[in-house]
């Protein structure tokens, strides 16, 4: 298994251009998750989804949208990329929503200018 | 709203000293509880978890923690650092859909 995958690993943007960040797992995880983390702040959490059609807002979701067309992928989009979005994203999953145990991916170090 | 502090911003420690990591939570019942460690570039990796019954749970690589109601805190701890410890550590609280985390405390190992 690979577990969870991220690409690209760096990316750097200018602003108002837009991206997608990919993320998927091989574990037919039902919960899968987006985090980004920034120096003093831990991980905050964009958006979730608890299965594979249903996606729900986290701590920060402005700016971004998320969908899940399938259990595996999980993309990430950048509508208008601003520089306070220059964080490191991280993608996790989980067997479902009360399983809780997440495993992470490597993340993605985005600096936009 | 659920909130997870972290008191110790950074923590250094000698080789072979026993450490502790204070993780105090808010939340209005017994949550899920998470201990993580990210080495320098990494992702995040699960250390331990408590989700009910024994209040003290084993982890891995060497690391134990206790929730204590009482307190409403999870603390780490290991009886016996290695330089291969040193690290960023995040608690991390489960409540219904959402993941909430702590600040992380950044530990260095001194041979």
């Amino acid at each position: 298994n690979a577990g969870v995958t991220q690409t690209p690993k760096f990316q750097v943007l200018k602003t108002g251009q837009s991206m997608t960040l990919q993320c998927a797992q091989d574990m037919n995880h039902e919960y899968m998750s987006w985090y980004r983390q920034d120096p003093g702040m831990g991980l905050r959490l964009i958006h979730y989804s608890v299965g594979a059609g249903i996606t729900d807002q986290g701590e920060v979701p402005n700016g971004y949208n998320v969908s899940r067309s399938t259990t595996e992928d999980f993309p990430l989009r950048l509508l208008s990329a601003a520089p306070s979005q220059t964080s490191v994203y991280f993608c996790a999953s989980s067997r479902d929503r009360q399983n809780h145990e997440q495993y992470f991916g490597p993340g993605t170090r985005l600096t936009v200018t | 709203a659920q909130s997870v502090t972290q008191p110790d911003i950074h923590i250094t420690v000698s080789e072979g000293a026993s450490l502790e990591l204070r993780c105090n939570y808010s939340y209005g019942a017994t949550p899920y509880l998470f201990w993580y460690v990210q080495s320098p570039g990494q992702g995040l990796q699960l250390l331990l978890k408590y989700f009910s019954g024994d209040t003290l749970v084993q982890g891995i690589k060497g690391f134990e923690a206790e929730f204590k109601r009482s307190q409403s805190s999870f603390n780490l701890r290991k009886p016996s650092v290695h330089w291969s410890d040193a690290a960023e550590y995040f608690c991390a609280v489960g409540s219904g859909n959402q993941f909430y985390f702590g600040t992380g405390t950044s530990l260095t190992v001194i041979p």
